[in-house]
């Protein structure tokens, strides 16, 4: 059972912003920025958007964002595109699992 | 540029086990973790475990206690998940995943910054 919760879809059309939510538990995952964020397209593998709540790796577009505030963390994608459909996960440090690694529940992005 | 290149598709049966290899280049590999992570059919990501590349230590998530061995070649750069005692449940694709660590204590972070292409293990009597 994940402890993170995420709605299970989000839409928008091209070029608005939209914003994924990722609920944690005040007392561990409110306490640390250890959130990631991960785009999967279908039948591919997980990519890293985001890492220690809003780092963006190397070669990230810009148009995604992160932040937290308090046991919410959230992933804004600014100018949707087209290629931005996909399934979107967070992860997080917790201490409900052995070794503190958790990912939420994902969700479905789609480009109206 | 960074690989994690992935051994191919596994079908096994009930109470067998399975291997996966996960060969990594283009990066230092004693420098990085690397974690495993499945996904079964439809559903989310579950962390199973990593694996220290420099002197093989290794931590296993609680449910895949006593199931899961996660071992290293240094000589090839390649990290290994076997996991024994196939249940139909464990069908899923199996992926191998590049973690940093904190520099001077080389604990693990909670990212995964490179991913292998995944390995989809199906198990069927």
């Amino acid at each position: 059972q994940s402890a993170l919760t995420q709605p299970a879809s989000v839409s928008g059309s091209p070029g608005q912003s939209i914003t994924i939510s990722c609920t944690g538990t005040a007392s561990d995952f409110g306490a640390y920025n250890y959130v990631s964020w991960y785009q999967q397209h279908p039948g591919k593998a997980p990519k890293l958007m985001i890492y220690d709540v809003f780092n963006r790796p190397s070669g990230v577009s810009n148009r995604f964002s992160g932040s937290k505030s308090g046991n919410t963390a959230s992933l804004t994608i600014s100018g949707l595109q087209a290629e931005d459909e996909a399934d979107y996960y967070c992860s997080s440090y917790t201490s409900i699992t052995t070794y503190n690694y958790v990912f939420g529940t994902g969700t479905t992005v789609t480009v109206l | 540029q960074v690989q994690l290149v992935q051994s191919g598709a596994e079908v096994k049966k009930p109470g067998a086990s399975v291997k996966v290899s996960c060969k990594t280049s283009g990066y230092t590999f004693s420098g990085y973790y690397i974690h495993w992570v499945r996904q079964a059919p439809g559903q989310g990501l579950e962390w199973m475990g990593w694996i220290n590349p420099n002197n093989g230590g290794t931590k296993y998530e609680q449910k895949f206690q006593g199931r899961v061995t996660l071992t290293r070649d240094t000589s090839i750069s390649t990290a290994y998940m076997e996991l024994s005692r196939l249940k139909s449940d464990d069908t899923a694709v199996y992926y191998c995943a590049r973690g940093p660590a904190a520099p001077g204590t080389f604990w693990p972070l909670y990212y995964f910054d490179f991913w292998g292409q995944g390995t989809l293990v199906t198990v069927s009597s």
